[in-house]
């Protein structure tokens, strides 16, 4: 059974950074795509960024290149998103998913953002 | 970026009804067309992908068709449990997916 953990999230003011993380298990977790979708209120979903297996290979939404970083280490079957420079339009509930082809087969429950002051 | 659109956005049906909902790409996407279900609090859960093919454990009532751009996932025999946001996504643009508005379906 997939399993997620995640931590991260809270209130930061326009400006700041943030660290969001996501624990797996029970797959293969060096094996998968893992992605970052995030859903507002007045957007929907909306793609974030995604990482290839073996760390190598990353991906980027045009709303977050060069504010947002993915990482994982597959030593701890772990995968992180660093938010720098936030933004009011980055308060969302972030989600972090195991991806199989070019479907999401496996959501964590949702980790919430707000950028205020 | 291709666009995706679902309608119509919210639709309200009886048990055991059939409900038929629709997603339109801007561009044509092959079967590269997947289907979630979100209920409140709850996390997305993966339908169906590749246009039809059910995705483990998901009951059979549900179904997907389509393919280029004009998609339906039909729900059969409503059931309570159904009520949820139902929201469809394309992975024909590699690392820019793009997901519909979602469509809210209710149980009278």
């Amino acid at each position: 059974e997939v399993q997620i953990l995640e931590s991260g999230g809270g209130l930061v003011p326009p400006g700041g950074s943030l660290r969001l993380s996501c624990e797996f298990s029970g797959f293969s977790f060096s094996s998968f795509i893992m992605s970052w979708v995030r859903r507002t209120p007045r957007k929907g979903l909306e793609w974030v960024s995604s990482i290839g297996g073996s760390g190598d290979n990353s991906a980027y939404a045009d709303s977050v290149k060069g504010r947002f970083t993915v990482s994982r280490d597959n030593s701890k079957n772990t995968v992180h998103l660093d938010m720098k420079s936030l933004r009011g339009e980055d308060s969302a509930t972030y989600y972090c998913l195991k991806a199989t082809g070019f479907a999401f087969d496996f959501w964590g429950q949702g980790i919430l953002v707000t950028v205020s002051s | 970026d291709i666009q995706m659109t679902q309608s119509p956005l919210s639709l309200s049906a009886s048990l055991g009804d059939t409900v038929t909902l629709t997603c339109r790409a801007s561009d044509s996407i092959s079967i590269f067309l997947n289907w979630y279900q979100q209920k409140p609090g709850k996390a997305p859960q993966l339908l169906i992908s590749s246009a039809s093919t059910l995705h483990t454990g998901v009951p059979p009532r549900f179904s997907g068709s389509g393919s280029g751009t004009d998609f339906t996932l039909t729900i059969t025999s409503l059931q309570h449990e159904d009520s949820a946001t139902y929201f469809c996504q394309q992975g024909f643009s590699a690392l820019s997916w793009t997901f519909g508005p979602g469509t809210r379906v209710e149980i009278k």
